[in-house]
């Protein structure tokens, strides 16, 4: 079955401590992107990437890292998380540049107490 | 400016009737592509329909078509024949690709709610 995963789908953490949100899509998608849902807000891009080793800024990186090693997998890396990286967070998937589709993971609700 | 506006924070529609979702963007590239997504309550993003810049024909998936204007800078959503499990938040999307990739931008989400 064609899918974008994420893991975990839910994560309380506290401040400072590091953690990875895992992404993987078996679609051999080029384009991957990470977006977090808040409130009022709909969807904000964080990052992108349109292929292995290439990544790029979205609309509120700051933050965040990324890494694109192999095609399928785009973690996203908090290093220190703050309250304020408390949200819904969605990793999505793509054909390449002027993608036409765009497939998402189920999310995952991150809460930085 | 918003690269993507929805107006309207909430809409009702009766069952079987059908209703206009609004969506207005603000992009100078030329190559872009407009997308709605439907996320029921259970919180995933369901892909609808993509329309493309260069398109000359109006996207249609089934109940959904979209309503793209370009001179206007509009792309409404038109469900028809609304169902009860039409109820949800719907967004509207823009994808630019004018520098270095797919730049996404999502607009604010309009709530519908089908009545029986």
């Amino acid at each position: 079955e064609a899918q974008v995963t994420q893991n975990p789908r839910y994560l309380i953490t506290v401040t400072g401590k590091k953690l990875t949100v895992t992404c993987s899509q078996n679609m051999n998608h080029e384009y991957m992107s990470w977006y977090r849902q808040d409130p009022g807000l709909g969807l904000r891009q964080i990052y992108y990437s349109m292929n292995v080793e290439v990544t790029d800024k979205g609309d509120v990186p700051e933050g965040y890292k990324v890494s694109r090693k192999e095609k399928r997998n785009f973690p996203l890396i908090l290093e220190s998380p703050s309250p304020n990286q408390t949200s819904l967070y969605f990793c999505a998937s793509g054909q390449g540049r002027h993608t036409d589709t765009q497939y998402f993971g189920p999310g995952t609700r991150l809460t930085v107490l | 400016a918003q690269k993507i506006t929805q107006t309207q924070p909430g809409m009702f529609v009766q069952e079987k009737e059908a209703v206009t979702l609004d969506c207005t963007y603000d992009t100078s590239d030329p190559s872009y592509g407009l997308f709605w997504y439907k996320q029921p309550s259970s919180g995933e993003m369901i892909f609808l329909i993509y329309q493309g810049s260069y398109d000359q024909q109006n996207a249609t998936e089934g109940r959904y078509s979209l309503n793209f204007q370009k001179a206007r800078k509009s792309a409404n959503l038109v469900i028809s024949a609304s169902q009860l499990g039409d109820s949800a938040m719907y967004f509207c999307a823009m994808r630019e690709s004018m520098n270095t990739g797919n730049q996404f931008y999502f607009g604010t989400g309009t709530s519908l709610t089908v009545i029986p």
